[in-house]
């Protein structure tokens, strides 16, 4: 069966632009979380869903980071006035469970590269 | 707040001999995860551990829980070239809400 995907799987962007990254996870899968990943480091959380609530966002780093996940499947992650600290490979996962007891899986991940 | 760290950051091995990596928490942890993430790829779950003191293994791959749950560990045995890659420990604290925290990874290279 298909994995989780994420779209763009590389994105460029000027700084001050806006971007928006798309996670599409295993279907049925109740929880979604958005990691950043910077290089040479392990993700670093972001914020978690449970099916369209969004049940804990105190990783993402500023006002200008925005994740929704309106009909509990696909999910959207938004920078708003990308900096270029915001260059990260940024990973989406999905689980069976609400709990995060369970494994995650892993998407291939969206290569933010802000110049 | 909570933190998870990792040691060594690097290992390099010959072929055949034995990698061992160390995940230590600040805090108590309710779970512990093992992922392994290739050059290029995205973390893969490998197991979890949930119980005081638990020992897990797969093939040559084993894992260890401590008594405290504060701190695990991955040995492998026989390294082979395809072990090669970063291995994550990442915990869940006492809070449950999922979220899982990442120690900094070891990064293994096998030489042939």
């Amino acid at each position: 069966g298909a994995g989780v995907s994420q779209s763009p799987r590389y994105k460029v962007a000027k700084r001050g632009q806006d971007v928006a990254l798309r996670c599409d996870p295993i279907s049925g899968h109740v929880s979604l979380f958005w990691y950043q990943q910077a290089l040479g480091q392990g993700p670093e959380f972001l914020t978690y869903f449970q099916n369209e609530a969004q049940l804990d966002k105190s990783g993402l780093p500023s006002d200008r980071f925005f994740a929704e996940r309106p009909e509990g499947s696909v999910s959207t992650l938004k920078i708003q006035r990308t900096q270029q600290e915001d260059s990260a490979v940024y990973l989406c996962a999905s689980s069976l469970m609400g709990t995060g007891w369970d494994e995650q899986f892993f998407g291939p991940g969206t290569r933010l590269t802000v110049l | 707040g909570q933190q998870v760290m990792q040691i060594p950051q690097y290992q390099h091995v010959q072929e055949g001999e034995d990698f061992t990596t160390y995940c230590n928490s600040s805090t108590t942890l309710s779970n512990i995860q093992w992922y392994k993430q290739r050059p290029g790829g995205h973390p893969v779950f490998l197991i979890q551990l949930v119980k005081s003191g638990e020992v897990k293994k797969q093939k040559r791959l084993t894992f260890q829980f401590g008594e405290a749950k504060k701190n695990s560990s991955l040995h492998i045995t026989a390294t082979q070239t395809t072990d090669v890659g970063t291995y994550f420990c990442a915990g869940i604290g006492s809070s449950n809400t999922g979220k899982l925290i990442f120690g900094q990874g070891t990064t293994l290279q096998v030489k042939p």
